[in-house]
């Protein structure tokens, strides 16, 4: 039940835009996602959910198809502080929670 | 502040030993997980509970088992530890998977040797 996550690793200049693509092969309430930092515990952005509704980070936009199971996450203008490896999750069957594979992301000045 | 610690953040452990690593919440959330991480392969759960005395399997559960006889506390037993556990193991909590965020721990870098 591990969403898939692409690309695998994105390298850009400071100032330049990044899009991370999230899917799943089962329906979706919600997405959430989440950034780590090397040699640090993953932290929250947001969460998307079915409806429309958003919570977290107010300077990172998401989007979340429900029909297609797809979320994306849009990183503007990268800084040099956007750098690190970011997860989407989503909920499974009887409350579990499922990663993805990660997409590393290099932001260079 | 909220928090999410783990018993230790580097162990070095002989092949066949039995391993402990610990995790506490306090904030008084119903579930907590395990997960595994190894390079390009992202978060991989173990086990979890949604309750003191539940627990449930995740996508790798082969060669651990958890314990959780109190609700802020959650460990992740490793009955007889081989090479292929060395990794980076993760401790979460969540109020729930649906709408709410999950907060980690510090996370333990184990060393099988």
């Amino acid at each position: 039940q591990q969403p898939v996550q692409s690309p695998q690793a994105v390298i850009l200049r400071e100032g330049e835009d990044a899009v991370i693509n999230c899917s799943s092969s089962k329906a979706l309430y919600s997405v959430h996602w989440y950034r780590q930092k090397h040699g640090e515990a993953p932290v929250f952005l947001m969460i998307l959910l079915k409806g429309g509704e958003q919570k977290g980070h107010e300077k990172i936009s998401a989007s979340f198809n429900e029909k297609k199971q797809q979320s994306s996450l849009y990183l503007t203008a990268s800084q040099l502080s956007y750098s690190g490896t970011y997860f989407c999750g989503t909920p499974g069957d009887f409350n579990k929670f499922y990663f993805g594979s990660g997409t590393k992301l290099n932001v260079k000045p | 502040d909220v928090k999410v610690t783990q018993s230790s953040r580097y162990l070095v452990k002989r092949t066949g030993e039995k391993v402990f690593l610990e995790c506490v919440q306090d904030m008084d959330h119903e579930n907590m997980f395990w997960y595994r991480q190894d390079p390009g392969l992202g978060l991989r759960l173990i086990y979890f509970s949604y309750d003191v005395k539940m627990k449930e399997k995740g996508d790798i559960p082969e060669g651990y088992s958890v314990s959780r006889e109190k609700k802020e506390r959650f460990s992740l037993i490793l009955e007889s530890a081989s090479t292929n556990q060395t990794s980076m193991y993760l401790c979460a909590s969540s109020r729930n998977t649906e709408d709410t965020e999950a907060f980690f721990g510090q996370g333990t870098r184990l060393t099988v040797v």
